[in-house]
Formats: structure tokens, sequence, C-alpha cells
């Protein structure tokens, strides 16, 4: 079955320095992958996604994400974070297939020091 | 252009109280999908549908009943609470295999 984990539940980064949030995945195939953004009190945003091609993915707000097929990885990066993205953010993998589902990591929640 | 939206946005019920939680889309998405979200575990598909008129299981449907009548809208029934289903209630839609939308949760508490 496939399952997504995001290993840092935490992460607290100083406003201006870059960020790394890592994202594994476990799938025989290349799924497809997202990260979306939860700010407080709202519902999911999409970020950016990869379904196939260029292994570098740019999304909004500043952030892309690599795909890296040896380390069934998705880490998403952003190279100087801003206090509006404190927020929990949450990789999610699909495997592309009608009648099939996105399974969502258990997400990692972003603090920013001033 | 209002996307996904939900209704209500809070809910306190008692233990056995039914309730409805509706989902509407006007971006006239073929998928629509029932989330639970609790604390440290992300985020839980319930119950989805591919299409009017049909419906699945996701992950934790039990306890939960589902239905697509209308292409835009997802109804998530709780025939009996329980205080096991107080949670933050997210619907979502998508055009096949792509990005979802979400609405903007339903909190639910149950007592």
């Amino acid at each position: 079955a496939q399952s997504v984990t995001q290993p840092d539940i935490h992460i607290t980064v100083s406003e201006g320095a870059s960020l790394e949030l890592r994202c594994n995945y476990s799938y025989g195939a290349t799924p497809y992958l997202f990260w979306y953004v939860q700010s407080p009190g709202q519902g999911l945003q999409l970020l950016l996604k990869y379904f196939s091609g260029d292994t570098l993915v740019q999304g909004i707000k500043g952030f892309e994400a690599e795909f890296k097929r040896s380390q069934s990885s998705f880490n998403l990066r952003k190279p100087s974070v801003h206090w509006s993205d404190a927020a929990e953010y949450f990789c999610a993998v699909e495997r592309g297939n009608r009648d099939d589902k996105i399974i969502f990591g258990k997400g990692t929640r972003l603090h920013i020091l001033p | 252009n209002a996307g996904v939206t939900q209704t209500p946005k809070f809910r306190v019920l008692k233990t056995g109280q039914s309730m409805t939680l509706l989902c509407a889309q006007d971006m006239n998405h073929e998928y629509m999908y029932w989330y639970r979200q609790d604390p440290g575990m992300g985020l839980r598909l319930i119950h989805y549908s591919v299409g009017e008129g049909t419906t699945a299981k996701g992950e934790v449907p039990d306890g939960y009943n589902v239905s697509r009548l209308k292409k835009q809208n997802f109804l998530l029934g709780l025939e009996s609470a329980a205080p096991s289903q107080t949670s933050v209630y997210f619907c979502a839609s998508s055009q096949s295999s792509d990005t979802q939308y979400f609405g903007p949760g339903t909190r639910l508490t149950v007592l």
C-alpha cells in the first residue's frame, strides 16, 4: 500500500533562513506528488505538484520541490522564509488512476522566529 | 466563483444526535471528497465520489454516510454522533487526478 512519511512534526526556522521540509513516499511506480499548505483555521491550498517531466517543480509563494526517484523523496524548499510562511505543510501522493485517492502525510508544522 | 463551500462552519451535537454536513462546489468537478482532520493524524479520507450518483468508502468510513445526488453537492451524514467523531471536517473537489480544492472546514464537537 502506498504511504507518505513526513519525518518532522515541527520545524522552527528564523525569518530569512532557508527551509527544507522532508517527504518520503512508498509506492512502486512514480506517483503524482503534491505539497499543500494549511494556514491556521483554513482549508488546504496547493503549493505545487509533480506529475512527470522536470524533477524540479516551482510552486506558488516562492516554494519549490525536487522529486528524487532514487530516494523516493519529494522535499519542499524555500530559500528565504517569511513570517507569513508559518503554517502546516502536507505532502500527498496519488497513483493517478481513476477511482484512486490521495494519501496525505501527517503534516509538518512550521514555526518562524522573528 | 465561490469554489468549495461548507455548511455549517461550527456545530455542537450531543451523543446520539444526527446531522448532515453540506459541501457545494461551483467548478463542475467530477470528484468530491470528505476528510476529517485530527491533531497528529493529518487528513483521513472518509468517503469520496467520482461522479454524480456514485460514492465509495475511504480510509475511515464507519459511522458516516454520504450522498451525491447532484454533481455540485456532496453530503456527509452522521446518523448517531459519537464523541470520537469530534473533529474538523473538510470537503474537497477535483477534476480527475489533479489538484484538490478544499473548503474552509466544519468544526464539529460531540458531547
